[in-house]
Parts: structure tokens; sequence; C-alpha cells
């Protein structure tokens, strides 16, 4: 099975920085990488699907990359509102899928 | 407008089985895997399994032994029952719909809370 393993797991951090977020893979995840959202009693929200697609709605200021094994986050300008938990989750069609353990970005 | 909505009994026993349901509506249930995560109190998400359309399932190798997702194309819902649960599997159970062959996007339920205890 795959493990994805997040970077940091908590990250410190001020309005207006630049943060960046990683996820590593056990396998070859053929892009199907996925980035999420979540405030504490909220449901996930996505941000970016399939590595560096940014889902309609979601500020630009958002960007994923990577390929292969390792992929990253970026919030180029951190906001007040930007401030959860963010998972990497692995999806595809043909077997299972997998979330990272998440990172946590607090003031 | 679309809606997940999960519905099942918020106490288990010990040893007993959880069964939760989503109901799905305002959109069809083809072309999407129909998916259970859940998040115990405090910590991470963690995949539970897939439902197709078609039947088909695949689930986490760490719950196999003990998951089964099944759909019920007349109702638009799609059910999870867990076997012979424990307090670890105290936890917010989430359905989600994702969209085939895109990755990641897609609808998800409100969330149920199920505690296991005696």
């Amino acid at each position: 099975d795959i493990q994805l393993t997040q970077s940091p797991s908590t990250l410190s951090a001020s309005v207006g920085d630049r943060v960046t977020i990683t996820c590593r893979a056990s396998q070859d995840l053929n892009n199907w990488l996925a980035w999420f959202q979540q405030k504490s009693g909220e449901v996930p929200k996505l941000l970016i699907y399939k590595v560096s697609n940014l889902e309609s709605g979601v500020p630009s200021r958002f960007s994923g990359s990577g390929s292969g094994t390792e992929f990253t986050l970026t919030i180029s300008s951190l906001q007040p509102d930007d401030f959860a938990t963010y998972y990497c989750q692995h999806y595809n069609s043909y077997s299972w899928w997998a979330f990272g353990q998440g990172t946590k970005v607090e003031i | 407008q679309v809606q997940l909505q999960e519905s099942g009994p918020g106490l288990v026993k010990p040893s007993e089985t959880l069964s939760v349901t989503c109901s799905v509506s305002g959109v069809s249930l083809s072309g999407y895997h129909w998916s259970w995560i859940r998040q115990p109190p405090g910590k991470g998400l963690e995949w539970i399994g897939f439902v197709n359309y078609d039947g088909s399932s695949h689930y986490n190798p760490s719950l196999r032994s003990r998951v089964t997702i099944f759909i019920d194309k007349s109702k638009s819902q799609f059910s999870l029952n867990l076997l012979s649960v424990t307090a670890a599997d105290t936890a917010v159970y989430f359905c989600a719909g994702y969209e085939v062959g895109v990755g990641g996007r897609g609808y998800w339920g409100q969330g149920a809370l199920v505690t296991v205890s005696s």
C-alpha cells in the first residue's frame, strides 16, 4: 500500500509569509495527488487536484507542483483565513487511496 | 444542488457492527467513486474504501477484513458496514463522491460522529 508523509507536521508562520508543505509518497503516484484544507469542525475543502489544478473558487495564492513521489503545496502570501490543517491525498480508480498525516499551519 | 447526508446510530457497542448510510441527491450515482473517510477525534483523515456504480469496491488494507461498502441505486444511497468495532473506531465518518478520472474533485457529506462505547 502507498504511504504519504507530509512535512512539516506543524508550521508556525505569519500573515504575508510564503509557506510550502511537502508530501512524499512511497511509490510513484502518476500525478493522482490532491490537496485539502480543513478547519476545526469543518468538512475538508479541496484546494488542488491532479497535482497542480486549482479548484474553482480557490484563491490563486494556492498552488501545487511536483511529480513522481514528491509534491508541494505553496501558499504565496499567507492570509488569516489560511490557518488550518492541510492534507495531501492520493487517489486512483483502480486500487487504494491514502491521506498524508496532515500539516497544521498556525500563527 | 448536490447533497450527501450521512445517517446512522451515534453509539455502537464494542464488538458490534457499525453501519452508516449516505443518501445522495442532486447528482447521478454513475461517474463517481463513492467513498467513506473517517477522522478520529483530534486526529487526521483515514480513507476507508470506495464503491463504484457497478458495485465493485476497494478498501484500505488495514481495514479490509472488517469492511464492506455497497451501493443501492434504487435509493440513491451507499452504505458502510464495519465489523467487530472497538473504541479505536470512534470517529467522524464522512461520505464523499469523487468524480471518476478527475482526481479529488467531488462532493462531501457533513460527517457523522459514531462513538464506540458500552
